[in-house]
């Protein structure tokens, strides 16, 4: 299964609202999970089940979306926001991500 | 606190073998499938293997099967991927990571390692 984020790159200042998109090549229910990097870290669970928000994760962060189309969203940015957002089916092995959103400040 | 460290990640030539490592802490290991996934300089994360909580089940990417084996020991709480036939493309970080199901794998993973760096070059 091919998972297709848009955009690659986003520019946005603290406090705006932002939405990034996945798209799945086929079918996925519900089964997906959203995951923040940082520069040198590893990815940190944020979403599972499209729309369930992890334990500790701040509530700006929602998710969004079944079958083929999904969201993230930030409510409004904070400057620790800032990062690369992935992501990632569990459909059906093998579990694929996106090729990943790189959020930026304008 | 969930702790993953990884290790064993070096420098290797292409056809070569290496063995990762991956101990585990502050949950208990045995309940939980795991995985190891990796990440290529600039790439995203590639999901690699999986493994359930007692080593009967092993799922692999198509580019790691015939070359790589994932395994754990539950008494040392830790995890392996022995990697052979390694290619240049094989070369990435590779982050050890927890499926946080009890029961069934979900797919997804709740905790991760820091990584540990496989670089396959001559």
């Amino acid at each position: 299964i091919q998972m297709t984020q848009s955009p690659s790159t986003l520019s946005a200042s603290v406090g705006d609202r932002i939405t990034i998109t996945c798209r799945a090549s086929q079918t996925i229910s519900g089964w997906l999970a959203w995951y923040q990097q940082k520069a040198g870290k590893a990815p940190k669970l944020l979403i599972y089940e499209a729309s369930s928000l992890e334990s500790g994760v701040p509530s700006r962060f929602s998710g969004r979306g079944s079958g083929t189309e999904f969201t993230l969203a930030i409510s409004s940015l904070q400057p620790d926001d800032f990062a690369t957002y992935y992501c990632q089916q569990y459909k059906n092995s093998p579990y694929t991500f996106g090729q990943g959103t790189k959020l930026e400040t304008k | 606190e969930v702790q993953l460290v990884e290790s064993g990640g070096t420098l290797v030539q292409p056809g070569g073998s290496l063995t990762l490592s991956c101990a585990a802490s502050g949950f208990t290991f045995g309940d939980y499938w795991m995985n190891w996934v990796r990440q290529a300089p600039g790439e995203g994360p590639e999901w690699v293997a999986n493994i359930n909580q007692d080593g009967t089940e092993r799922h692999y990417v198509d580019s790691a099967k015939g070359r790589f084996t994932i395994s754990r020991d539950n008494a040392e709480n830790s995890l392996y991927l022995q990697m052979n036939r390694l290619k240049a493309e094989d070369t990435a970080l590779y982050y050890c990571a927890r499926d946080p199901s009890r029961g069934y794998s979900y797919g997804y993973e709740d905790y991760w390692g820091q990584g540990t760096l496989v670089t396959v070059s001559s």
